[in-house]
């Protein structure tokens, strides 16, 4: 079946613009994970949805930083005012469900760059 | 806070020879563990996981890990590399509270013929 699908697959972008990152998890997971992978501080966490629960937004690392999930489905991470050390790759995870028997499935990932 | 290490940035094997990928972890309460594996411009994708029961885990590729309580540590196993095996390998700890896997730094995984 359809893995977890990100787009774009890169993004370049200038110095102080918005960016909005999209994640398709898969079909009928409840869960869903957004990570971030950079050279200088690996692969971190950044936000986690569970169904219709209140975010978890404790990895976030500022307040540019925002996500949503529309329907239990797609989310969209989005980055304001990007900076040059938003420059990462951004994984999104998705899981049948938030509990810790179950596996995280990793989307191929946005590399994000800022000049 | 909990925290895995992963002390070798890169590991070299001939192909046929056992490979160990080495982690240790640092989590209150019972570990939760994951081994991950990256290949050049893909997502992760993932190997075996530990939540309960016996020490030896089974993967993915013929991986193994073993558990062990004692010395705090999950290395990642494989009794004869494949060149196919070449990739960067994440050991990822989840305790039973958290939403998330915290990752280590990675390490570098090289099969040469």
């Amino acid at each position: 079946g359809a893995g977890v699908s990100q787009s774009p697959s890169n993004k370049v972008t200038e110095k102080g613009k918005d960016v909005e990152l999209r994640c398709d998890p898969i079909s009928g997971h409840t869960a869903l994970y957004w990570y971030r992978q950079s050279l200088g501080q690996g692969l971190e966490f950044l936000i986690y949805f569970q169904g219709n629960s209140a975010p978890d937004k404790s990895g976030l690392p500022s307040d540019r930083f925002s996500a949503e999930r529309t329907g239990g489905s797609v989310s969209t991470l989005t980055i304001q005012r990007t900076q040059q050390e938003d420059s990462a790759v951004y994984l999104c995870a998705s899981s049948l469900a938030g509990d810790i028997l179950y596996e995280q499935y990793f989307g191929p990932g946005t590399r994000l760059t800022v000049t | 806070a909990q925290s895995v290490a992963q002390p070798e940035d890169q590991v070299n094997v001939a192909e046929g020879n056992p490979l160990t990928v080495k982690c240790t972890y640092s989590v209150s309460g019972n570990p939760y563990l994951f081994w991950y594996v990256q290949y050049p411009n893909r997502g992760l994708q993932f190997l075996l996981k530990y939540i309960t029961g016996d020490n030896l885990v089974k993967g993915s590729y013929g991986f193994e890990a073993e558990f062990n309580k004692s010395q705090t540590s999950f290395h990642l196993k494989k009794p004869s590399a494949l060149v196919s095996d070449s990739a960067l390998y994440f050991c990822a700890v989840r305790d039973m509270k958290g939403n998330m896997l915290t990752f280590g730094g990675g390490t570098r995984l090289m099969v040469k013929p």
